[in-house]
């Protein structure tokens, strides 16, 4: 069975500066992964996804993410970014082998202060 | 395009009352349909999925029940709700074919239970 970890809780960082919210997987199998990202009191929406291909990963909103195998790592960076940008962000993961469904980290809050 | 409907959107019952929360999906056939829940602090749980009418399956023992009695239809139910029911209720599909794990959330539900 696969599982997600996402090492940060909360990121406080100032509008403009850059941010990585950090997250790591584990799996026997290969793996799709995905970032979402949640605003107050509404459903999640897709950030980005990687499914195969190119590792480097962009999504929308200025976001992009790095597929790194060897660390079994995916993080989610932003050059620079906009009080808009605060709310909570989800890594998840499933496998590609068969059907499981998607297990998703406990989230990191991205708290964006003028 | 798809879309995904969930009500009602903010729900305080007392404890031992009934619930029903009810999802629909449109334009889209034959979807895997599931019911998370997100209480504060402790990420998403998932706790039904149906890849087909009439198949649920679950993922966490509880006092709540889930059915799919059409193909777009999701509800879930409970006869006597608890206090530890409290929580951020959301429906989410993903394609039944060339399925990768990518979800499309509702709106989410709002439980409180007093």
């Amino acid at each position: 069975a696969q599982s997600v970890t996402q090492l940060d809780s909360q990121v406080p960082v100032f509008e403009e500066a850059p941010v990585e919210l950090r997250c790591n997987y584990s799996s026997s199998v290969s793996v799709y992964l995905f970032w979402y990202v949640q605003y107050p009191n509404q459903g999640l929406q897709l950030l980005l996804k990687y499914l195969s291909g190119s590792t480097l990963v962009k999504g929308i909103n200025g976001f992009e993410a790095e597929f790194n195998k060897s660390q079994t790592s995916f993080h989610l960076r932003k050059p620079s970014v906009h009080i808009s940008d605060t709310a909570e962000y989800f890594c998840a993961v499933s496998e590609t082998e068969g059907y499981s469904t998607l297990t998703f980290g406990k989230g990191t809050m991205l708290l964006v202060s003028p | 395009s798809q879309t995904i409907h969930q009500w009602p959107a903010t729900l305080v019952q007392p404890v031992g009352s009934p619930l029903s929360l009810e999802c629909t999906v449109e334009g889209t056939s034959n979807p895997n349909l599931y019911w998370y829940r997100q209480a504060a602090g402790r990420g998403l749980q998932l706790l039904f999925y149906s890849v087909g009418i009439g198949q649920i399956s679950s993922e966490v023992p509880q006092n709540l029940s889930a059915s799919r009695p059409q193909d777009r239809q999701f509800i879930l139910s409970s006869k006597k709700l608890l206090l530890s029911d409290s929580g951020f209720y959301l429906c989410a599909w993903s394609v039944g074919q060339g399925y990768t794990g990518e979800l499309f959330f509702g709106e989410g539900s709002r439980l409180t239970v007093l």
